[in-house]
């Protein structure tokens, strides 16, 4: 039972590139987010599903793209990258009736040059 | 607007000190609050919720809605508590529930 898992750990962008972050978790979670952390912002939700084929906006979208074709899988893309963009990403799951637990994976450091 | 707050970045205290990490809170409704801890160079897992009542690794929080605050405590740190510590206010739209994270405050505990 691997949990939340995030792949890749660490990458680094030139601006304009694109690139998707792959969350997977095998706890048979309906409802899975999106977060990034930046210094003293703390954590904010970017995109989040409730289920399979559905996704939804969060707080900092703009940027991003999601895909949740699978009910294990939570795809972050970013089309054209910028500075602004760097940051640690972090995805989580969660179930019904679970609500404030969130299972955290364990990040993905994304540096934007 | 909800809004959870923590005034503090930095809390540093001595091996043995009564710790208090502060968090208040905006929310019209009845608000359901967490604790969320992040250990060096490991994922963020939930300590406790204000919920349950119960106190994990000697930490308890008290919500007092009075004054909008879910402030966590130890009576007395210890190193391995060394941590960044988030408060998380529960709320429900667009057919789920949702977190509103504070902005942290990182706990260094000193020998």
């Amino acid at each position: 039972n691997a949990g939340v898992t995030q792949t890749p750990k660490f990458r680094v962008l030139k601006t304009g590139q694109s690139m998707t972050l792959l969350c997977a978790q095998d706890m048979n979670h309906e409802y899975m987010y999106w977060y990034r952390q930046d210094p003293g912002m703390g954590l904010r939700l970017i995109h989040y599903s409730v289920g399979e084929g559905t996704t939804a906006k969060g707080e900092v979208p703009d940027g991003y793209n999601v895909s949740r074709l699978k009910k294990q899988n939570f795809l972050l893309g970013l089309e054209s990258a910028a500075p602004s963009q760097t940051s640690v990403y972090f995805c989580a799951s969660t179930s019904k009736g679970q609500f404030g637990e969130q299972y955290f994976g364990p990040g993905t450091r994304l540096t934007v040059t | 607007a909800q809004r959870v707050t923590q005034p503090e970045k930095l809390l540093s205290v001595f091996k043995g000190a009564p710790v208090e990490l502060k968090c208040n809170y905006s929310y019209s409704g009845s608000p359901e609050l967490f604790w969320y801890v992040q250990y060096s160079r490991q994922r963020l897992q939930l300590l406790l919720r204000h919920i349950s009542r119960e106190s994990i690794k000697g930490f308890t929080a008290d919500l007092n809605k009075g004054e909008t605050s879910f402030h966590l405590k130890k009576p007395f740190a210890q190193e391995e508590d060394s941590a960044m510590y988030y408060c998380a206010l529960s709320r429900y739209g667009g057919a789920t529930t949702k977190l509103i994270f504070g902005t942290g405050t990182l706990l260094a505990v000193q020998p």
